[in-house]
């Protein structure tokens, strides 16, 4: 399986940036990254993806290493609705068609 | 556009009894995944559809656990002999081309089974 480590868990405060951190030692060179995240009693959602450049999308903001051992995922604003467990899992050549998630982290927001 | 649908929402079984579970994909997506999350677990995957490629099944936990996909459409998925440890969330997504490196999974909302 392609390795990430993740933080079983996080706080932040409503309304401030969340700093999700996610570790990829053994990430090969063709190797997407990937966030999913999932509010409770539902499937998850597609949050944002990339592979050597950061992206920003509507939802987030992908920040990832230059050696790409490591990428962020960056919520600018938290609100109440972000409060999920979040996916960071790495795609590609090794994988397959395979999306493997491990436990994620599970983000939440203090109002 | 409708997203990807799964039918029961929940479903509570006795030990041995045998349970099917429906997936539709979202219409054009050629590719399907099978997914099992036990409580306060990450997602299993358990099988893979692609067009009519032969499935990728090295996920399914034993020979109890079998899925079947028409063309590009409906899935099912088909628990032999359910025993207590099936119990758990079984969540189906699909993408549009099963390019697992830039593909987005869209995934239903699950059928919880209970295995009594």
């Amino acid at each position: 399986d392609a390795k990430t480590t993740q933080p079983n868990s996080m706080e932040s405060n409503e309304e401030e940036p969340v700093h999700l951190p996610c570790n990829h030692s053994t990430i090969s060179g063709t190797d997407y990254i990937h966030w999913y995240r999932q509010l409770p009693s539902q499937g998850p959602e597609y949050v944002i993806h990339g592979l050597t450049s950061n992206v920003n999308n509507r939802m987030a903001s992908l920040a990832i290493a230059e050696d790409r051992k490591s990428s962020t995922l960056i919520l600018h604003r938290a609100t109440l609705r972000d409060a999920a467990v979040y996916y960071c899992i790495l795609t590609g050549f090794d994988t397959g068609n395979q999306f493997y998630f491990g436990t994620g982290t599970s983000l939440t927001v203090i109002p | 556009g409708a997203g990807v649908s799964q039918s029961p929402s929940n479903k509570v079984t006795e030990k041995g009894k045998d349970v099917e579970l429906r997936c539709d994909p979202i219409s054009g997506h050629t590719a399907l995944y099978w997914y099992r999350q036990r409580l306060g677990q990450g997602l299993e995957f358990l099988i893979y559809f692609q067009g009519n490629s032969a499935p990728d099944k090295s996920g399914l936990p034993s020979d109890r656990f079998s899925a079947e996909r028409t063309g590009e459409s409906v899935s099912t998925l088909t628990i032999q002999r359910t025993q207590q440890e099936d119990s758990a969330v079984y969540l189906c997504a699909s993408s549009l081309e099963g390019l697992a490196d830039t593909d987005t999974q869209y995934f239903g909302p699950g059928t919880r089974l209970t295995v009594l």
